[in-house]
């Protein structure tokens, strides 16, 4: 399976300020997916991470708040915009891997970095 | 929309005993489920996967099923452990056509075994 990894694992923020997360996958992926979790809740998908183009985000969230790149295969980031003490969640990033068979049916499976945990003072 | 709801919310079971967690979901149109676990301050670690055409896929201790006319799975753990202690969580593939979708996410049992 992928090996996944995020940057940084925890931070603490101002009110009002922005935080970069960083998701690098070590082997190239075509899926790759940006979640929240807020304390005591679950899991929310946030938005899908295209590459080469703009992501596509989830009902109830928006670029300007949750800007994400994708410059290619291995990479994306999410930035946390103009954060507020709400915005305190943990922030994980997820691909689906092909497996050795290179199926693309939708049939795979997904993994899930470390996560990174973000609290917004 | 798809809601994914586990039962119980919480568990505590003495060690070695065998135990099942549920998992409902409204849209039966899923293209897969997928289990995980979640250790405190950590992310998710995927245990099993079954596609929708499968009914069930085993790992080790570990067996889940799946009914996917009645928008239903089970895990179930044999001879429990301390270190099965996580919350575990389920989760759909939402499907529209095909190919690659984001996960939708039960809200997760919380299990504890005592030693």
């Amino acid at each position: 399976s992928a090996v996944i990894s995020q940057k940084p694992s925890r931070d603490i923020c101002q009110r009002g300020t922005s935080l970069t997360i960083q998701c690098q996958v070590d082997s190239q992926v075509t899926m790759m997916f940006w979640y929240r979790q807020q304390p005591g809740q679950s899991l929310t998908l946030i938005a899908t991470a295209n590459q080469g183009s703009e992501a596509t985000y989830e009902s109830g969230f928006v670029i300007d708040k949750f800007p994400i790149s994708r410059p290619n295969l291995t990479f994306s980031t999410l930035t946390v915009s103009n954060m507020s003490p709400e915005d305190s969640s943990i922030y994980l990033c997820s691909v689906e891997d092909p497996g050795l068979a290179g199926d693309e049916t939708g049939y795979n499976e997904q993994f899930f970095g470390p996560g990174t945990r973000l609290t917004v003072l | 929309k798809q809601e994914v709801t586990q039962i119980p919310a919480a568990l505590s079971v003495p060690e070695g005993e065998n135990l099942v967690l549920n998992c409902s979901f409204t849209d039966s149109a899923i293209y897969n489920l997928q289990w995980f676990r979640q250790d405190p301050g950590k992310g998710l670690t995927s245990l099993l996967l079954i596609q929708s055409s499968q009914r069930e896929q085993t790992s080790g201790r570990l067996n889940a099923s799946l009914d996917k006319s009645s928008g239903r799975s089970t895990l179930y753990i044999a001879a429990s452990q301390p270190g099965d202690s996580a919350t575990y969580l389920c989760a759909v593939i939402r499907g529209s056509g095909g190919g690659a979708d984001g996960l939708t996410f039960g809200k997760g049992t919380h299990l504890i075994i005592q030693p």
